[in-house]
């Protein structure tokens, strides 16, 4: 499996700020997903980023509040946006495995998560 | 509209039992399904998968059962073990790649 770490693993804001998360993979993967998960709900996909493309975003997701980077094979960063309270929940990052592997691309890898408190 | 529904919210075992969890779909489009386990303040980890061409697969002490006809899997942990305790989610994938997820379990073992 793939090692994923995100940065920062917890955080308190003000509304109305921005928050900027990071999530590094130990390999080289093609696809980089960013989900989040409000309190007692289930995962939901934000968006999927691919390097050298623009996010690709989920019905109720807009790039300009939640704005995707994906400089290289091995990083991204989501960045919530003018944050309310109702942007308080766990956001995480996952990926496949590295091309080549069996069911490498069905098969996703979650990051830590990042736990957001908007106050 | 819920294409992948945990219709449990709970479950409660004693250890050494089976534990079975259930989850139902509605797309037959879904051609690959996950369980995760996921503890508080962690990120999901990935347990077990089927491919929607097989009806079983074994790890361990985990099995996955899926019935397509009834658009219907199931996880079986034997015997569950006091750290199974956790929340389980099952996911459903077709060619996009994009996971979609039931509501999750919450799974207590009791020693």
């Amino acid at each position: 499996s793939a090692v994923i770490s995100q940065k920062p693993s917890r955080d308190i804001c003000q509304r109305g700020t921005s928050l900027t998360i990071q999530c590094q993979v130990d390999s080289q993967v093609t696809m980089m997903f960013w989900y989040r998960q409000q309190p007692g709900q289930s995962l939901t996909l934000i968006a999927t980023a691919n390097q050298g493309s623009e996010a690709t975003y989920e019905s109720g997701f807009v790039i300009d509040k939640f704005p995707i980077s994906r400089p290289n094979l091995t990083f991204s960063t989501l960045t919530v946006s003018n944050m309310s309270p109702e942007d308080s929940s766990i956001y995480l990052c996952s990926t496949n495995l590295p091309p080549g592997l069996p069911m490498a691309q069905e098969t996703q890898y979650f990051g830590p998560g990042t736990r957001l408190l908007v106050l | 509209d819920q294409q992948v529904k945990q219709n449990s919210p709970s479950l409660s075992v004693q250890e050494g039992r089976i534990s079975i969890l259930n989850c139902d779909y509605t797309n037959s489009m879904f051609d690959y399904f996950l369980w995760y386990k996921k503890y508080p303040a962690e990120g999901p980890t990935f347990l077990i998968s089927i491919s929607s061409i097989k009806d079983k697969n074994e790890d361990g002490r985990f099995t996955v059962f899926l019935n397509k006809s009834a658009k219907h899997l199931s996880l079986h942990i034997v015997p569950s073990q006091p750290g199974d305790s956790a929340v389980y989610f099952c996911a459903a994938s077709s060619l996009t790649g994009k996971l979609i997820f039931g509501q999750g379990t919450t799974l207590q073992v009791k020693p």
